[in-house]
């Protein structure tokens, strides 16, 4: 499972877009990359998900370069309730258990 | 739209009891999973479960842990003999397919609190 690293923590402001950078050196053919999203005492709660290039949804882009060592979450004009840790994960079709790194904690100001 | 749902949503027990902690998936779904977070520490895998057996199990989930879907809804987990550091919060998850990149629906999950 390759091995992601993000930024423990990040400061936006209202109606911001807020780019968080998750780098996966390692990552292997058949990979892809997720973010997951975290607030206080629930569970992780999907948010997006991309092999190359780009992806978008109601919530969130994900940017992938063409040698996929990196990826980037956009959210878009983030409010308080976007308040919350982030995870990059990598993820693939031969296992299917998701191991957590520390995340980014993102901090969203009036 | 269809969740996960997780009782009790907070459990406090006395060191050495068993505690058994349920978890109802998506009725569709057929891959389970475990998972804990620590307070302040991040979320930790435990096992997954399909076709009523143990695919894989974390270093965490010792002898002390079991897991079972009693009925066709129901997936609980038991801890035997609770530890002080058995505290945390305990995630049920469910996915529709076993592939990694299926999307894992988590529960709200039960704090657990050993005494």
């Amino acid at each position: 499972l390759a091995k992601t690293t993000q930024p423990i923590s990040m400061d936006s402001y209202e109606g911001q877009e807020v780019n968080i950078t998750c780098s996966h050196n390692n990552i292997a053919t058949n990979d892809y990359i997720t973010w997951y999203q975290q607030f206080p005492s629930q569970g992780p709660r999907f948010i997006i998900q991309g092999y190359k290039t780009k992806v978008t949804n109601e919530v969130a882009s994900l940017f992938i370069p063409a040698d996929r060592k990196s990826s980037t979450l956009s959210l878009p004009r983030v409010s308080l309730s976007d308040t919350a840790v982030y995870y990059c994960l990598v993820v693939g079709g031969g296992y299917n258990k998701l191991i957590f790194g520390a995340g980014t904690r993102l901090a969203v100001h009036p | 739209e269809p969740e996960v749902t997780q009782t009790p949503s907070h459990q406090v027990t006395q060191m050495g009891q068993e505690v058994i902690l349920r978890c109802v998936p998506i009725s569709n779904h057929l891959y389970f999973y475990w998972y804990r977070q620590i307070l302040g520490q991040k979320v930790e895998f435990l096992v997954s479960f399909y076709n009523n057996e143990i695919s894989e199990k974390s270093e965490i989930f010792d002898d002390q842990f079991s897991v079972e879907r009693p009925d066709g809804s129901n997936f609980t987990l038991k801890i035997r003999s609770t530890k002080l550091e058995d505290s945390a919060m305990y995630f049920c998850a469910s996915t529709e397919g076993g592939a990694g990149y299926n999307e894992q629906f988590f529960g709200p999950g039960t704090r657990l609190t050993v005494l």
